[in-house]
């Protein structure tokens, strides 16, 4: 399964809203897919399985969303903690793939 | 706290081997799947490999598949990737990565990543 991340970069000031897509080739089985956030020389951190369960201690502002091919990541207001790199990743299917990420930056 | 540690990364010429190591704390080894996710310098992540919480099945990216073995010695708390005919597409930070239950479900802590460079 292919995953598509949009937009590639989304530029936003703290306290905004940002809403991160991601776009399966075919439909993920059971909803199996998470969201990572990965800051730079960091390993990636779990944030959201099974589309919408937030992982351990990950603050409510995140939020997940979607099923079968559409997904969405908001983040309900940006914290300066948050602006990183984002990806998508479908582990229903064989083999596991990840999307290719889309940047948070600070406007 | 829960801590997975990677070894073995290095420069090796193309067509070389390597051996990468996670070595597993602070949780019950035996009960999770485990895999490795590689990321290119300044590219995104690909998932490369995984195994099983029994360490019987085992799984592999078409990209490495014949080349890379993964495997798990439950004693030592330890995974390994065995990296045969690399090539410079292999290059790449190594995550080591544990599932959150016994399948390869989603990846609920990573380490700290070991880079592997190939070139002449």
């Amino acid at each position: 399964i292919v995953l598509t991340q949009s937009p590639g970069t989304l530029s936003l000031s703290p306290g905004e809203r940002a809403t991160l897509s991601c776009r399966a080739s075919q439909s993920v089985s059971s909803n199996y897919l998470a969201w990572y956030q990965q800051k730079p020389g960091q390993a990636p951190r779990l944030l959201i399985y099974g589309a919408s369960s937030r992982a351990t201690g990950i603050p409510d502002r995140f939020s997940g969303s979607g099923s079968g091919t559409d997904f969405t990541l908001t983040i309900s207001r940006l914290e300066p903690e948050d602006f990183a790199v984002y990806y998508c990743q479908q582990y229903g299917n064989s083999p596991r793939t990840f999307g290719q990420g889309t940047k948070v930056e600070i406007k | 706290e829960v801590q997975l540690l990677e070894s073995g990364g290095d420069l090796v010429q193309p067509g070389g081997s390597l051996r990468l190591s996670c070595a597993a704390s602070g949780f019950t080894f035996s009960t999770y799947a485990m895999s490795w996710v590689r990321q290119a310098p300044g590219k995104g992540l690909e998932w490369v490999s995984g195994i099983g919480a029994s360490g019987d099945s085992t799984y592999y990216a078409d990209s490495v598949k014949g080349r890379f073995t993964i495997a798990r010695d439950i004693s030592k708390n330890t995974v390994h990737l065995q990296m045969n005919s690399l090539r410079a597409g292999d290059t790449a930070k190594y995550y080591c990565a544990k599932h959150e239950g016994n399948w390869l479900g989603a990846l609920d802590m990573w380490g700290q990543g070991t880079m592997v460079t190939v070139s002449s």
